[in-house]
């Protein structure tokens, strides 16, 4: 059974960080593109990475280019996303998503990880 | 940049049809996909690749693509069908997905 576990989310303060991870487990980790999608309350889906399987290709949304930082390490079956100089607005249920095809669709979602930024 | 487009809302009765439209520049020559999330829950795929339906989606689900819009049909609406619906397609210009708004279906 595909399982996608995400740890790491939690009451920050306008300007920290916060370091995301999703374990993985159930399928072959190390062959599958993997991305981050968030939802923030009263908003829809917003993809925020993706990152290929070896890592060579990895990309940002504009909203978090040169604040976030995907990373995975596929002989641990594991993904993070570093979180910096967070803002109000990156308050969000944070997902971990497995990704089918690369480029999509993304066909496992994991329960989510609440990121609140708030003084 | 690329942008879907999903009205905030959509009713049906219980039984009846819903259809739920996305509208994107060129969307057709995309592949789209469909999610629902339902309060609480995490989102699950119900469509992709425009019209097909993973494993465990019931068939009343069905989806197509076709000029600058996609819809998803629901067929025989129940009461479990209401949740957010989002539409999703892959902007190869900027190599970013692309969420619709979402669509809150009410099944009244």
């Amino acid at each position: 059974e595909v399982q996608l576990v995400e740890s790491g989310g939690g009451l920050v303060k306008p300007g920290g960080s916060l370091r995301l991870s999703c374990a993985a487990s159930g399928f072959s980790f190390s062959i599958y593109s993997m991305n981050w999608v968030r939802r923030a309350p009263g908003k829809g889906l917003e993809w925020v990475s993706g990152i290929s399987s070896s890592s060579a290709y990895i990309f940002y949304a504009d909203s978090v280019k040169g604040r976030f930082t995907v990373s995975r390490d596929n002989a641990r079956n594991s993904l993070h996303l570093q979180i910096s100089t967070l803002r109000a607005d990156d308050t969000a249920t944070y997902y971990c998503v497995r990704d089918l095809g690369s480029p999509g669709p993304f066909d496992y979602w994991g329960q989510g990880t609440l990121v609140t930024v708030s003084s | 940049s690329f942008e879907l487009t999903q009205a905030p809302s959509v009713s049906v009765s219980p039984g009846q049809t819903a259809s739920i439209t996305c509208s994107g520049d060129k969307l057709g020559d995309k592949y789209a996909c469909w999610y629902q999330q339902r309060p609480g829950q995490s989102p699950v795929l119900v469509i992709y690749q425009n019209t097909k339906r993973p494993s465990g989606i019931p068939e009343r689900f069905s989806g197509s693509n076709s000029g600058n819009t996609a819809t998803l049909t629901i067929s025989g609406t129940q009461a479990t069908d209401e949740a957010d619906y989002f539409c999703q397609a892959w902007d190869s210009s900027t190599a970013w997905q692309v969420f619709g708004g979402g669509t809150k279906l009410t099944v009244l």
